[in-house]
């Protein structure tokens, strides 16, 4: 089975703080992605990473970068948190063809 | 761009009843993919069906079936006989045919349905 795991599942930070939420998958996928999920509007993807050290830019890139070091770990760095980025963060890698996309438990940040 | 657009908030079935839940989107691309997501109360997000646009039969997985109407760019999820482990939110997905490389095919969700199971 494939397995994504986010390193915490909650997750409180102050504003202005630097925060790293960290991404692991076991089934040495290229691609993974971060998306935020936020009621009414769904999942809106953040950034793609297609391989090591390899990274798009997603619907909604501000605020946010990635790392991507070593191909299992996709880094989503908030520089300096605000409060309109308290959210639900998911992870997800994907295979290749059909190309399925295998999510994370989520992180759910709250910025004070 | 293409847009996904589910249009109930929330659903309610009884149990052992059928429900569907709704989807429509928008796009000028003749070929792709659709899924419906499942997410259950703190726990992952599941892949529950999927569908090839270029297939005319409509796809089934056990008690889940879609209703994919390419003309009317419609793709609704049919649960029968409802389980209390099918509540959840179920979020409807759309993705290009071309997913390989940089040209990464992105998942374009929906706003998501909540369901609820009553027993």
């Amino acid at each position: 089975d494939v397995k994504v795991t986010q390193s915490s599942r909650y997750l409180v930070k102050r504003t202005g703080e630097k925060v790293f939420l960290e991404c692991v998958q076991d089934m040495d996928h290229e691609n993974m992605f971060w998306y935020r999920q936020d009621p009414g509007l769904g999942l809106r993807l953040i950034y793609f990473s297609y391989d090591v050290k390899m990274k798009e830019k997603g619907d909604i890139p501000e605020g946010y970068s990635v790392s991507r070091e070593k191909k299992e770990r996709f880094s989503l760095i908030l520089e300096s948190a605000s409060t309109n980025q308290t959210s639900m963060y998911l992870c997800a890698s994907r295979t290749g063809p059909p190309y399925e996309q295998y999510f994370g438990p989520g992180t759910r940040l709250t910025v004070t | 761009a293409q847009t996904v657009t589910q249009s109930q908030p929330e659903m309610s079935v009884q149990e052992a009843e059928t429900v569907t839940l709704s989807c429509t989107y928008d796009t000028s691309e003749s070929d792709y993919y659709l899924f419906w997501y499942k997410q259950p109360p703190s726990r992952q997000m599941i892949l529950v069906i999927r569908q090839e646009a270029y297939k005319q039969q409509n796809a089934t997985e056990n008690r889940f079936s879609v209703n994919f109407q390419k003309a009317a760019k419609s793709f609704s999820l049919k649960i029968s006989d409802s389980q209390l482990g099918d509540a959840a939110m179920y979020f409807c997905a759309y993705r290009t045919s071309n997913a390989g490389g940089t040209s990464y095919g992105k998942l374009t969700f929906g706003q998501g349905t909540i369901l609820t199971v009553h027993p």
